[in-house]
C-alpha cells in the first residue's frame, strides 16, 4: 500500500529552465509535507516543507504547491541549474504519524 | 553535514549471520529513526524511538530489533540475514517525536552474500 507516490522516476530538463516534481498521496491523515534532495553516496537532505494549512512555500528558488482536494504536491525549481542534479523524494506526515512516509522519489537530470 | 553519525559505512557479511549497524543522532535530539532503501526502492520505514522508548513500528521483520540507549544512541540489529536484506539502511534524527524535519545520516551499506 504505497500512500506516497512519486509517478516520474526520472526528469530531464535544460539548465535555465523550470523543473516541475509530483507527487501525490492517499491517506487524509497527513498534514505536512516535505521534499527532500539526494545526492549519490549522501543522505536525503531536508529542501523545503508545507503544511496542509497552507497551499504554498516559497524558499529561493524552490516553491512547494499542495491542492489538497486532489491529494497533490509539487516541487518547482526555477531557474534549474546542474547542480539541482540529484534524487528528490517527496514524504508525508501526520499529527498523529510521527514518522515520515516516502514517496519512490523522482531523478532529476538537469543538463547544462 | 547531518550531524548524525552511522557506522559501518560499508559491510559485507553472508546468509545467516548477524549485524548491528549504530547511529549516533545529532546533538539534543531525541528521536532516532531507522529506514531501509532497497535497491530501486523509496525509503521504507523501519522502527523509532524517542528518548529510549519505541514510538513507532512500520515494516520490520521480527528478524530485525532495535534499541536507543541512554545516551540517544541507536542500533539496529539484524540477523538471520538473507540476500533480500542487502540494502541501505538510513538512521535519522529529530529533536521531538511528531511531525518535522528529519536530519539523516549518510547510511549504511549492507551487502549479504
Amino acid at each position: 500500500d504505497q500512500q506516497v507516490k512519486q509517478n516520474s522516476p526520472s526528469l530531464s530538463v535544460q539548465e535555465g529552465r523550470i523543473s516541475i516534481l509530483n507527487c501525490d498521496y492517499t491517506n487524509s491523515m497527513f498534514d505536512y509535507f516535505l521534499w527532500y534532495k539526494k545526492y549519490p553516496a549522501e543522505g536525503p537532505t531536508f529542501l523545503i516543507s508545507i503544511s496542509s494549512i497552507k497551499d504554498k512555500n516559497e524558499d529561493g528558488r524552490f516553491t512547494v504547491f499542495l491542492n489538497k482536494s486532489a491529494k497533490h504536491l509539487s516541487l518547482h525549481i526555477v531557474p534549474s541549474q546542474p547542480g539541482d542534479s540529484a534524487v528528490y523524494f517527496c514524504a508525508a506526515s501526520g499529527t498523529s504519524y510521527g514518522k515520515l512516509t516516502f514517496g519512490q522519489g523522482t531523478i532529476l537530470t538537469v543538463h547544462p | 553535514d547531518s550531524g548524525v553519525t552511522q557506522t559501518p559505512k560499508h559491510l559485507i557479511t553472508a546468509t545467516g549471520q548477524r549485524v548491528t549497524l549504530r547511529c549516533s543522532p545529532r546533538s539534543g535530539d531525541l528521536s532516532v529513526y531507522w529506514y531501509q532503501q532497497s535497491l530501486d526502492q523509496g525509503l521504507q520505514f523501519l522502527i523509532q524511538y524517542y528518548n529510549g522508548e519505541e514510538r513507532a513500528k512500520g515494516n520490520i521483520l521480527e528478524r530485525f530489533s532495535a534499541q536507543q540507549f541512554p545516551d540517544l544512541h541507536s542500533e539496529l540489529n539484524l540477523s538471520s540475514l538473507e540476500l533480500g536484506d542487502s540494502a541501505l539502511y538510513f538512521c535519522a534524527s529529530s529533536v521531538g517525536s511528531g511531525t518535522g524535519e528529519l536530519f539523516f545520516g549518510e547510511g549504511s551499506r549492507l551487502t549479504v552474500l
